[in-house]
């Protein structure tokens, strides 16, 4: 299993730019998140979803989108980038809701790291 | 948000010596704790758990010690090893708000060989 997969790894975007961040897990989870971590801090949650077709808003999700249109893929949409969306995003998978199944953990992606100039 | 701070943002150990990391939080709403390491350059990666009707919980070579009455959860670490270097992150989800995880703003550990 390659895990959790996140493309791309870096990218300078200018303001108002958008693009998408991919995130693809081969693990069959049916928990998806995305987590965005600015320098010297700890992670924030922007979005999550607990299977395909369903998605909720997490802390900080104001100018991002998201889509779960399959179990695999949950990816993220930035529109109109800002200065403040720069951060590392990391998409995390699970089967369970962390803590529910007894154990079961989230598994984080190596991170995209965004920069909006 | 919810509160979730830790006493100091670095520590430094020698190699061979227990580590011991520190995070508070304020809700007595929080019911279940994780402890992750993050490497440099790579995502949080588990490292132990806590549910909030326990107060102690141990692994390999790590223990978690939660004081539900001063909402405090400690993670010890025995015989710190080089590879231990890492930041040290606490994250609390609070009962009844569903996915939400909240996470503390990290301790460097520096292990000195």
């Amino acid at each position: 299993n390659a895990g959790v997969t996140q493309t791309p790894k870096f990218r300078i975007l200018k303001i108002g730019q958008s693009m998408t961040l991919q995130c693809t897990q081969d693990m069959n989870h049916n928990y998806m998140y995305w987590y965005r971590q600015d320098p010297g801090m700890g992670l924030k949650l922007i979005y999550y979803s607990v299977g395909a077709g369903i998605t909720d808003k997490g802390e900080v999700p104001n100018g991002y989108n998201v889509s779960r249109s399959t179990t695999e893929d949950f990816p993220l949409r930035l529109e109109l980038a800002a200065p403040s969306q720069t951060s590392v995003y990391f998409c995390a998978s699970s089967y369970f809701r962390p803590g529910l199944a007894g154990g079961d953990t989230q598994y984080f992606g190596p991170g995209t790291r965004l920069t909006v100039l | 948000g919810e509160s979730v701070g830790l006493h100091l943002p670095t520590l430094s150990v020698q190699e061979g010596d227990n580590s011991i990391i520190n995070c508070a939080y304020s809700n007595s709403a929080s019911d279940y704790f994780i402890w992750y390491k993050q490497e440099s350059g790579k995502g949080p990666q588990f490292i132990i758990d806590i549910r909030s009707n326990m107060d102690k919980r141990q692994g390999q070579r790590v223990t978690v010690l939660l004081n539900k009455t001063v909402k405090h959860l400690s993670l010890q670490i025995a015989a710190t090893q080089p590879g231990d270097s890492a930041v040290y992150f606490c994250a609390e989800n609070i009962r009844n708000t569903g996915n939400q995880f909240y996470f503390g703003t990290g301790t460097s550990l520096t292990v000195i060989p």
